[in-house]
Protein backbone atom coordinates (compact mmCIF):
# COMPACT_ATOMS: atom_id res chain seq x y z
CA UNK A 1 0.00 0.00 0.00
CA UNK A 2 2.17 3.27 -1.34
CA UNK A 3 1.53 6.29 0.59
CA UNK A 4 0.91 8.18 -2.35
CA UNK A 5 -2.21 7.06 -4.92
CA UNK A 6 -2.12 7.24 -8.38
CA UNK A 7 -4.38 5.43 -10.41
CA UNK A 8 -3.03 2.02 -11.68
CA UNK A 9 -2.90 2.70 -15.30
CA UNK A 10 -3.68 5.18 -18.18
CA UNK A 11 -3.46 5.23 -22.25
CA UNK A 12 -3.97 7.63 -25.09
CA UNK A 13 -3.90 7.89 -28.84
CA UNK A 14 -0.48 9.37 -30.29
CA UNK A 15 -0.82 13.60 -29.90
CA UNK A 16 -3.20 13.10 -27.09
CA UNK A 17 -3.00 14.65 -24.13
CA UNK A 18 -2.94 12.61 -20.98
CA UNK A 19 -3.05 13.63 -17.39
CA UNK A 20 -1.87 10.99 -14.18
CA UNK A 21 -3.17 12.20 -10.78
CA UNK A 22 -1.12 11.44 -7.40
CA UNK A 23 -3.18 12.15 -4.26
CA UNK A 24 -1.55 12.62 -1.06
CA UNK A 25 -1.60 14.26 2.54
CA UNK A 26 -1.15 17.18 4.73
CA UNK A 27 2.82 15.33 5.58
CA UNK A 28 3.55 14.82 2.37
CA UNK A 29 2.29 16.54 -0.72
CA UNK A 30 0.50 19.11 1.18
CA UNK A 31 3.61 20.64 2.53
CA UNK A 32 6.60 19.28 0.60
CA UNK A 33 7.41 19.52 -3.04
CA UNK A 34 6.29 16.69 -5.40
CA UNK A 35 8.70 14.83 -8.05
CA UNK A 36 8.00 12.54 -11.09
CA UNK A 37 9.81 10.10 -12.25
CA UNK A 38 9.82 8.31 -15.69
CA UNK A 39 10.63 4.45 -15.82
CA UNK A 40 10.75 3.07 -19.08
CA UNK A 41 10.68 -0.53 -19.87
CA UNK A 42 13.81 -2.59 -18.34
CA UNK A 43 15.31 0.68 -17.48
CA UNK A 44 16.22 3.15 -14.11
CA UNK A 45 13.97 5.69 -13.21
CA UNK A 46 14.34 9.01 -14.48
CA UNK A 47 13.58 11.95 -12.99
CA UNK A 48 11.06 13.61 -15.03
CA UNK A 49 9.60 16.93 -13.20
CA UNK A 50 11.24 18.63 -9.84
CA UNK A 51 10.02 20.91 -7.80
CA UNK A 52 6.38 20.50 -8.47
CA UNK A 53 6.39 22.19 -12.03
CA UNK A 54 10.20 22.38 -13.20
CA UNK A 55 11.50 20.28 -15.94
CA UNK A 56 15.45 19.07 -15.85
CA UNK A 57 17.41 19.89 -19.10
CA UNK A 58 16.67 17.44 -21.70
CA UNK A 59 13.40 16.93 -20.81
CA UNK A 60 10.66 17.90 -23.36
CA UNK A 61 8.33 20.56 -22.75
CA UNK A 62 5.45 18.31 -23.42
CA UNK A 63 5.99 17.03 -19.71
CA UNK A 64 4.72 19.48 -16.98
CA UNK A 65 3.64 19.12 -13.52
CA UNK A 66 1.16 21.21 -11.28
CA UNK A 67 0.43 20.60 -7.50
CA UNK A 68 -2.95 21.94 -5.58
CA UNK A 69 -3.08 21.07 -1.72
CA UNK A 70 -2.50 17.44 -1.12
CA UNK A 71 -2.83 16.51 -4.92
CA UNK A 72 -0.16 16.71 -8.02
CA UNK A 73 -0.79 15.66 -11.56
CA UNK A 74 1.77 15.06 -14.41
CA UNK A 75 0.65 15.93 -18.39
CA UNK A 76 1.76 14.94 -21.24
CA UNK A 77 0.94 16.88 -24.08
CA UNK A 78 1.50 15.14 -27.86
CA UNK A 79 1.84 11.85 -26.67
CA UNK A 80 4.31 10.10 -28.47
CA UNK A 81 4.53 5.71 -28.67
CA UNK A 82 8.19 6.55 -26.73
CA UNK A 83 6.16 7.71 -23.55
CA UNK A 84 5.24 4.17 -22.96
CA UNK A 85 6.33 3.44 -19.59
CA UNK A 86 5.37 3.82 -15.90
CA UNK A 87 5.62 6.75 -14.02
CA UNK A 88 5.72 7.32 -10.11
CA UNK A 89 5.01 10.81 -7.87
CA UNK A 90 7.11 11.13 -4.93
CA UNK A 91 7.31 13.76 -1.88
CA UNK A 92 9.37 14.33 1.27
CA UNK A 93 6.64 13.04 3.99
CA UNK A 94 7.29 14.52 7.55
CA UNK A 95 6.22 11.71 9.78
CA UNK A 96 8.59 9.07 11.19
CA UNK A 97 11.25 11.37 10.98
CA UNK A 98 10.96 12.32 7.53
CA UNK A 99 11.21 9.94 4.83
CA UNK A 100 10.70 9.99 1.04
CA UNK A 101 7.25 8.32 -0.42
CA UNK A 102 6.13 7.45 -3.55
CA UNK A 103 2.86 6.54 -5.92
CA UNK A 104 2.38 2.72 -6.77
CA UNK A 105 2.88 3.85 -10.30
CA UNK A 106 0.84 4.39 -13.26
CA UNK A 107 1.53 2.56 -16.53
CA UNK A 108 1.01 4.40 -19.30
CA UNK A 109 -0.32 2.72 -22.47
CA UNK A 110 -0.21 4.93 -25.80
CA UNK A 111 -2.43 2.92 -27.97
CA UNK B 1 28.58 13.52 -16.95
CA UNK B 2 27.53 12.03 -13.84
CA UNK B 3 27.25 8.37 -13.60
CA UNK B 4 26.59 5.72 -11.54
CA UNK B 5 27.67 2.25 -12.18
CA UNK B 6 26.58 -0.68 -10.26
CA UNK B 7 27.49 -4.19 -9.65
CA UNK B 8 26.06 -6.81 -11.53
CA UNK B 9 23.02 -9.02 -10.82
CA UNK B 10 23.14 -11.87 -7.71
CA UNK B 11 21.73 -15.22 -7.40
CA UNK B 12 22.07 -16.23 -3.13
CA UNK B 13 20.58 -18.49 -1.17
CA UNK B 14 18.42 -17.42 1.76
CA UNK B 15 20.43 -16.59 4.76
CA UNK B 16 23.53 -15.38 3.18
CA UNK B 17 24.87 -12.19 1.97
CA UNK B 18 25.12 -9.81 -0.80
CA UNK B 19 26.69 -6.53 -0.84
CA UNK B 20 25.97 -4.23 -3.88
CA UNK B 21 28.31 -1.48 -5.02
CA UNK B 22 27.48 1.57 -6.71
CA UNK B 23 30.64 3.38 -8.14
CA UNK B 24 29.75 7.02 -9.15
CA UNK B 25 31.57 9.31 -11.44
CA UNK B 26 31.70 12.65 -12.83
CA UNK B 27 31.07 15.00 -9.68
CA UNK B 28 32.71 15.52 -6.24
CA UNK B 29 31.49 12.20 -4.76
CA UNK B 30 31.49 13.44 -0.91
CA UNK B 31 29.47 16.61 -1.92
CA UNK B 32 25.98 14.78 -2.45
CA UNK B 33 24.31 12.20 -0.64
CA UNK B 34 23.38 8.38 -1.97
CA UNK B 35 19.82 6.99 -1.51
CA UNK B 36 19.19 3.68 -1.90
CA UNK B 37 15.68 2.53 -3.09
CA UNK B 38 14.25 -1.05 -3.69
CA UNK B 39 11.84 -2.25 -6.20
CA UNK B 40 10.30 -5.88 -6.02
CA UNK B 41 9.20 -7.83 -8.97
CA UNK B 42 6.58 -5.98 -11.00
CA UNK B 43 6.33 -3.49 -8.16
CA UNK B 44 6.40 -0.11 -7.33
CA UNK B 45 9.68 2.03 -5.65
CA UNK B 46 10.52 1.80 -2.17
CA UNK B 47 13.12 4.48 -0.50
CA UNK B 48 15.71 2.50 2.00
CA UNK B 49 17.06 5.36 2.93
CA UNK B 50 19.93 7.46 2.88
CA UNK B 51 23.63 7.82 3.74
CA UNK B 52 25.75 10.76 3.99
CA UNK B 53 29.44 10.52 2.02
CA UNK B 54 30.53 13.18 3.80
CA UNK B 55 30.72 12.19 7.41
CA UNK B 56 29.50 8.62 6.45
CA UNK B 57 26.59 8.95 8.81
CA UNK B 58 23.80 6.45 7.19
CA UNK B 59 19.80 6.35 7.92
CA UNK B 60 17.81 3.74 7.44
CA UNK B 61 13.74 4.30 6.88
CA UNK B 62 11.15 2.22 9.00
CA UNK B 63 11.64 -1.68 7.23
CA UNK B 64 14.73 -1.54 6.80
CA UNK B 65 16.76 -1.50 9.79
CA UNK B 66 19.04 -4.39 11.13
CA UNK B 67 20.10 -6.71 8.42
CA UNK B 68 20.77 -3.51 6.06
CA UNK B 69 23.69 -1.68 5.88
CA UNK B 70 24.82 1.65 3.81
CA UNK B 71 28.57 1.94 3.77
CA UNK B 72 31.07 3.94 1.74
CA UNK B 73 34.69 3.85 0.16
CA UNK B 74 35.45 7.44 -0.39
CA UNK B 75 39.06 6.80 -2.16
CA UNK B 76 37.05 5.21 -4.96
CA UNK B 77 33.80 6.57 -5.23
CA UNK B 78 31.76 4.36 -4.02
CA UNK B 79 28.79 3.33 -2.27
CA UNK B 80 28.02 0.03 -0.81
CA UNK B 81 24.23 -1.56 0.23
CA UNK B 82 25.07 -5.06 2.42
CA UNK B 83 22.21 -6.89 3.08
CA UNK B 84 22.16 -10.17 5.50
CA UNK B 85 20.46 -13.09 6.10
CA UNK B 86 19.02 -12.54 2.86
CA UNK B 87 15.20 -13.98 2.55
CA UNK B 88 12.94 -14.75 -0.59
CA UNK B 89 11.32 -11.24 0.13
CA UNK B 90 15.07 -9.38 -0.52
CA UNK B 91 14.22 -10.45 -4.26
CA UNK B 92 13.76 -6.85 -5.75
CA UNK B 93 16.15 -4.69 -8.36
CA UNK B 94 18.38 -2.31 -5.75
CA UNK B 95 18.76 1.07 -7.08
CA UNK B 96 21.37 3.67 -5.69
CA UNK B 97 20.08 7.22 -7.02
CA UNK B 98 22.44 10.43 -6.02
CA UNK B 99 20.72 13.38 -3.79
CA UNK B 100 20.19 16.38 -5.29
CA UNK B 101 21.74 19.29 -3.29
CA UNK B 102 24.25 18.31 -1.17
CA UNK B 103 24.76 15.93 1.42
CA UNK B 104 20.71 16.01 2.68
CA UNK B 105 18.25 13.76 2.09
CA UNK B 106 17.03 15.56 -1.43
CA UNK B 107 15.32 14.15 -4.14
CA UNK B 108 17.16 11.63 -6.61
CA UNK B 109 18.37 13.44 -9.88
CA UNK B 110 20.80 10.35 -10.77
CA UNK B 111 20.44 6.61 -10.55
CA UNK B 112 22.80 3.68 -11.01
CA UNK B 113 21.17 1.30 -13.76
CA UNK B 114 19.80 -1.69 -11.13
CA UNK B 115 21.40 -4.32 -9.32
CA UNK B 116 18.89 -7.61 -9.02
CA UNK B 117 19.44 -9.63 -6.02
CA UNK B 118 17.50 -12.95 -6.63
CA UNK B 119 16.71 -14.72 -3.40
CA UNK B 120 16.10 -18.45 -3.87
CA UNK B 121 17.35 -22.07 -2.78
Amino acid sequence: QSVLTQPPSASGTPGQRVTISCSGSSSNIGSNYVYWYQQLPGTAPKLLIYRNNQRPSGVPDRFSGSKSGTSASLAISGLRSEDEADYYCAAWDDSLSGRWVFGGGTKLTVL
Amino acid sequence: QVQLVQSGSELKKPGASVKVSCKASGYTFTSYAMNWVRQAPGQGLEWMGWINTNTGNPTYAQGFTGRFVFSLDTSVSTAYLQISSLKAEDTAVYYCARANGGNIPAHFDYWGQGTLVTVSS
